[in-house]
């Protein structure tokens, strides 16, 4: 089983800042099938990222995901005062279906 | 438009099971799996596994197998989940959700329902 490890677990930034969100599997997995969320208190998660890199209906452009392998990233690239939550990578496609623990985007 | 509506939060005790439902409406409701997902309190979220409407096959992570039942009714468009043999840990709020396509995560959700299990 893969195992997602998000890191850091907590990033301090300030609105306008660019975030820097990573997400390394444990092995790596032949498909990119990897998707991050944003899930703010209260609120069920909401997909941003699906296949790594392709931003769900509805995402704005300032959230782009890359990466291939074992390493993936979110980037924000100017943090909006609505982006501040936490954000959850995901393996997806192939049982199971693995979360990494999610970082905290907090404001600074 | 697509909804996902789950049944009312839930106190039991240990030992007890529970039953959360989860309502689809806007879509073909067998035309995607329904997947379920728990998140304990101020914790992570955690898949525990999925259901094919169509077929009503299911596919559990290990952990839950043998202590969690998903089904579904195709009459009323509802998937349900079933854990048995409650302990005060799994206290979570449990959300279904599926994905429109098989290359893609989960983009739609319910609104969660939470499970309190306290004596």
């Amino acid at each position: 089983e893969i195992v997602l490890t998000q890191s850091p677990g907590t990033l301090s930034l300030s609105p306008g800042d660019r975030a820097t969100l990573s997400c390394r599997a444990s092995q790596s997995f032949r498909t990119s099938l990897l998707a991050w969320y944003q899930q703010k208190p209260g609120q069920a998660p909401r997909l941003l990222i699906f296949g790594a890199s392709s931003r769900a209906t509805g995402i704005p452009d300032r959230f782009s995901g890359s990466g291939s392998g074992t390493d993936f990233t979110l980037t924000i690239s100017r943090l909006e005062p609505e982006d501040f939550a936490v954000y959850y990578c995901q393996l997806y496609g192939n049982s199971p279906w693995t979360f990494g623990q999610g970082t905290k985007v907090e404001i600074k | 438009q697509v909804q996902l509506v789950q049944s009312g939060a839930e106190v039991k005790k240990p030992g007890a099971s529970v039953k959360v439902s989860c309502k689809a409406s806007g879509y073909t409701f067998t035309d995607y799996y329904m997947h379920w997902v728990r998140q304990a309190p101020g914790q992570g979220l955690e898949w525990m596994g999925w259901i094919n409407p169509n077929s009503g096959g299911t596919n559990y992570v290990q952990k839950f197998q043998g202590w969690v039942t998903m089904t579904r009714d195709t009459s009323i468009s509802t998937a349900y989940m079933e854990l048995n043999r409650l302990r005060s840990d799994d206290t979570a709020v449990y959300y279904c959700a599926f994905a429109v396509a098989g290359n893609q995560g989960l983009s739609y959700w319910g609104q969660g329902t939470l499970v309190t299990v306290s004596s």
